[in-house]
């Protein structure tokens, strides 16, 4: 298979806080991980993609000293939403890529974190 | 800039009931159409794979076909456990953005028993 996991499943927190989200490969190492994040009714948004080692290449228009990437390991990746406001809300979720055949790479979904700023 | 089109938005079918989700994609450079599955609250689940026009693949009762255009998702015989939303993505090797995917809006499917 190709597992991956995500802690927190679901958060509150106040206004002004800090959130940490943890995404790991549970059974492959993964040297690309990307975040999305999703409103209802919406599809998967890009926020950034993260690689084991380097900087974060965030999308156009997410603010990168808001949402800090660290990919710290093959296996794990944190997303950290920094100074959360309400509009902050929202369904974070993270994928790992892993190797295929063809040289074609698939990205295999978190179950997702649902973050609520109050 | 790659496109990626699904129809319809939804879709209820009646258990038993077969049927065809469509993905239309304009994207340069193809390296895979991927299809996902998403239930409510939950991360996509991973469907499919496929990589060129005339491809076929086989899970269950999903059968996932690809031409230059688009690509189908058929649904035979559906059960209510089939109720979800089917996402699909395409993916192209770019320079400055890797392989990412680039996400259709999705068909929320419900399977009524």
């Amino acid at each position: 298979g190709a597992v991956v996991s995500q802690h927190p499943s679901w958060v509150i927190c106040k206004s002004g806080t800090s959130v940490k989200i943890e995404c790991r490969s549970l059974d492959f190492q993964a040297t690309t991980m990307f975040w999305y994040r999703q409103f209802p009714k919406q599809s998967l948004m890009l926020m950034a993609t993260s690689n084991e080692g380097s900087k974060a290449t965030y999308e156009q228009g997410v603010e990168k000293d808001k949402f800090l990437i660290n990919h710290a390991s093959l296996t794990l990746s944190t997303l950290t939403v920094t100074s959360a406001h309400p509009e902050d809300s929202s369904f974070y979720i993270c994928s790992a890529q892993r190797g295929g055949p063809s040289g074609l790479d698939t990205q295999y979904f978190g179950p997702g974190t649902r973050l609520t700023v109050l | 800039e790659d496109q990626v089109t699904q129809s319809p938005e939804a879709l209820r079918l009646q258990e038993g009931e077969s049927s065809s989700l469509n993905c239309s994609y304009t994207v340069s450079g193809l390296r895979g159409l991927f299809w996902y599955r998403q239930d409510p609250g939950k991360g996509p689940e991973f469907l499919f794979t496929l990589y060129s026009a005339g491809e076929e693949k086989e899970k269950e009762r999903l059968k996932a076909t690809l031409t230059k255009k688009e690509s189908f998702l058929h649904i035979t015989a559906p059960k209510p456990e089939d109720s979800a939303t089917y996402l699909c993505a395409v993916q192209a090797w770019r320079e400055t953005s890797g392989s990412r995917l680039t996400f259709g809006e999705g068909t929320q499917l419900t399977v009524n028993p």
